[in-house]
C-alpha cells in the first residue's frame, strides 16, 4: 500500500506562471489535506477536502490559490500568477474516513525566482 | 497566541543522552500527534495519541488531556535522532490539525 504520493517533489517556477502541485492519498483513503510550510516558520494549515468537496478552506489565501479532489485522479493545488512569497514547501496528508490519523506526504518544494 | 505550543525551540544532546520534548495545547482535540521531519525531506508521524502513553522502541509520547500537555522522550539518543520534531493537535471535529513551530535537535557524536 503505498503511502501519499506528492509531485513533483521539487518545483521552480517563474513570478506569474502557474504552479500545480499533485497529491495521491494513500489506498482507500477519502480525505486530503494540504499545508504550507514557509521557510524558518512551522506548518500551516491551507485546505481540507473531501472527494469533489471542499470541507474547509479557512487557511486558503482568498486570491490566486485554489484546490480540489475531484472524482477521479489527485488532489490538485493550484498556484496562480506566483509570487516569491508563495515559495514553500507544500505538504499534503490524507486520512481514511472518521479516521483521525493521518499520513502525510513527502512534500513538494516550490521555488519562485 | 499559538494553539500548539512546544519547548524548547532548539536543543542539542550528546549521543546516549535521555531527551524530552514538551507540548501544551490550548484547544479541545480528539488526538495529538508527535510528526519528525529530517531536514530536505518529508514528514514521518511517529506517534497518535488521544490518551496515556506509547512506545515505540527508544521513542516513548505521553499524554496528559487534564493539563492538556504532552511529552516526547528519546531514550539512548542517537545522531540519527537529529530531526525536527513537531506536536501537532486534530480538533475535536476531526477535521484540522494545529501545529507547534517544531524543536529543532540535534544529537552530537
Amino acid at each position: 500500500n503505498a503511502g501519499v504520493m506528492q509531485n513533483p517533489r521539487h518545483l521552480v517556477r517563474r513570478r506569474g506562471q502557474e504552479a500545480r502541485l499533485r497529491c495521491s492519498p494513500m489506498k482507500g483513503h477519502s480525505h486530503v489535506y494540504w499545508y504550507r510550510q514557509l521557510p524558518e516558520e512551522g506548518l500551516k494549515f491551507m485546505v481540507y477536502l473531501q472527494k469533489e468537496n471542499i470541507i474547509d478552506e479557512s487557511g486558503m489565501p482568498k486570491e490566486r490559490f485554489s484546490a480540489e479532489f475531484p472524482k477521479e485522479g489527485p488532489s490538485i493545488l493550484r498556484i496562480q500568477q506566483v509570487v516569491r512569497g508563495d515559495s514553500a514547501a507544500y505538504f499534503c496528508a490524507s486520512s481514511g474516513q472518521g479516521d483521525t490519523e493521518a499520513f502525510f506526504g513527502q512534500g513538494t518544494r516550490l521555488t519562485v525566482v | 497566541k499559538n494553539e500548539v505550543e512546544q519547548s524548547p525551540q532548539n536543543l542539542t544532546a550528546q549521543e546516549g543522552e535521555f531527551i524530552t520534548i514538551n507540548c501544551s495545547y490550548s484547544v479541545g482535540i480528539s488526538a495529538l500527534h508527535w510528526l519528525q521531519q529530517h531536514p530536505g525531506g518529508g514528514i514521518v508521524s511517529l506517534f497518535m495519541l488521544s490518551s496515556g502513553k506509547k512506545k515505540h522502541g527508544r521513542l516513548i509520547a505521553t499524554i496528559n488531556i487534564q493539563e492538556k500537555h504532552s511529552s516526547l522522550h528519546i531514550t539512548a539518543s542517537h545522531p540519527r535522532d537529529s530531526a525536527v520534531y513537531i506536536c501537532a493537535v486534530t480538533g475535536v471535529a476531526g477535521n484540522q490539525f494545529y501545529f507547534g513551530t517544531g524543536t529543532s535537535l540535534t544529537v552530537i557524536p
